[in-house]
């Protein structure tokens, strides 16, 4: 599975959007971009994923860049229960998820 | 709460001793996978079982092993546990299909003295 990289930390105002970006410039055509959260030291909670296009849920959007070698995740409102690692996976449908260091989103009042 | 259940939830053991994590997965999914977590390590994949035959496996140690029973419910077995050992055990269940998105269970948290 592809390699991603992130930035480890990131702050966001409360209540406005948190842009998080992930670079995976050796991603696969199949390979799927997921990104998971983990508040302390809960379980990762699954937040969204893509294959090619752009995808929004109630908890956030993907946006996927054309050549596929980039991501954004957006959390459009942050609050500070969005506090947590945030993290970004490629991977092919099936296999395992290889987790890396993730961004360390810090929402602020 | 994504569905996936582990038990028991805190562990408390002695070096040399061995313990067994149990996971039961979302109703539906037939895979489980086994992953580890320790301060410097991260996450770490240790294993995959789908639907009760050995699928994948990643960093596990040979004092580890796991299964997947009839019910697919998956029981990770510890033995010769070591401090190093200590640690948070997530298991995670799938799927097949759409992405096979894998959801968490909550954890057991593994302290070895």
């Amino acid at each position: 599975d592809a390699k991603t990289t992130q930035p480890p930390s990131m702050d966001c105002a409360e209540g406005r959007a948190a842009n998080l970006p992930c670079n995976h410039s050796t991603i696969s055509g199949n390979e799927y971009v997921y990104w998971y959260r983990q508040i302390h030291s809960q379980g990762p909670q699954y937040i969204i994923h893509g294959l090619k296009n752009n995808e929004t849920n109630e908890m956030a959007s993907l946006i996927i860049t054309e050549d596929r070698k980039s991501s954004t995740l957006i959390l459009p409102h942050a609050t500070l229960r969005d506090t947590a690692v945030y993290y970004c996976i490629v991977r092919v449908e099936g296999n395992d998820m290889r987790f890396g260091a993730g961004t360390r989103l810090t929402v602020k009042p | 709460d994504s569905g996936v259940t582990q038990t028991p939830k805190h562990l408390i053991t002695a070096t040399g001793q061995r313990v067994t994590l149990r996971c039961s997965p979302r109703s539906g999914d037939l895979s489980v996978y086994w992953y580890q977590q320790s301060l410097d390590q991260g996450l770490q994949f240790l294993i995959q079982y789908y639907n009760g035959e050995e699928r994948a496996k990643g960093n596990i140690l040979e004092r580890f092993s796991a299964q997947q029973f009839p019910d697919l419910h998956s029981e990770l077995n510890l033995s010769s546990l070591e401090l190093g050992d200590s640690a948070l055990y997530f298991c995670a269940s799938s799927y097949p299909g759409a992405g096979e998105t894998q959801y968490f269970g909550p954890g057991t948290r593994l302290l070895v003295l």
